[in-house]
């Protein structure tokens, strides 16, 4: 149980366009969805939290209008990283928290995504 | 502020025991997770402990003194599929993961 996905894998886009990444709970309903990006060799940075039906939180630095993110059911959210540069290149990586388990219960990450502005 | 330490790397061979420490400063504390990241890859959960004392599961344990603010993941019979980076993360008094930076651990033969 607690599989997580994600969706695409890797993607390699041009700068100034926009690209999707999905995030889904396969086997529960996720009330918080987090994303975190992480560069190579650097820690887990936490972008944003998002609750189910309601606007995500930014972490301080994280530019809302550029990574916009929406959680619209208790399986799937999704970031869009709008008007992409190379500077945004990263692993982009998402974790669920369960339903009705607590604030407490245990982050389960997806696979990743692998962005490479060209 | 709120801080996590552990080692930034560490070395053990093939077969052995290797203790990976963290100390934790949060605001709150509502509980510590180990997780454990092979390059290129995203975390997988290992474990979490939000009472005092030690938790096995397997090859793997994780021990917690929420008095003294540390905790420790304790690998043992190492293989060398254990290579990669182990985080600790603690649970503050809003519900936010504060993440170590992670130890990388490296098995020799």
């Amino acid at each position: 149980g607690a599989v997580v996905s994600q969706h695409p894998s890797r993607v390699i886009c041009k700068s100034g366009t926009s690209v999707k990444i999905e995030c889904r709970s396969l086997d529960f309903q996720a009330t918080t969805m987090f994303w975190y990006r992480q560069f190579p060799k650097q820690s887990l940075m936490l972008m944003a939290t998002s609750n189910e039906g309601s606007k995500a939180t930014y972490e301080q630095g994280v530019e809302k209008d550029k990574f916009l993110i929406n959680h619209a059911s208790l399986t799937l959210s999704t970031l869009t990283v709008t008007s992409a540069h190379p500077e945004d290149s990263s692993f982009y990586i998402c974790s669920a928290r369960g339903l009705g388990q607590g604030v407490s219960e245990t982050q389960y990450f997806g696979p990743g995504t692998r962005l490479l502005v060209l | 502020g709120q801080n996590i330490d552990q080692p930034t790397e560490m070395t053990a061979t093939e077969g052995a025991i290797v203790q990976i420490n963290c100390t934790y400063q949060t605001s709150g504390f509502n509980g510590l997770f180990w997780y454990q990241q092979h390059a290129g890859e995203a975390p997988t959960f290992l474990s979490y402990n939000v009472l005092d004392g030690l938790e096995e599961k397997g090859r793997f344990s994780s021990f917690l003194s929420r008095s003294k603010g540390y905790s420790y993941l304790l690998l043992k019979e190492l293989q060398m599929k254990d290579s990669a980076s182990y985080l600790c993360a603690a649970l503050d008094s809003n519900y936010q993961l504060i993440w170590g930076a992670g130890t990388k651990l490296i098995i020799k033969p």
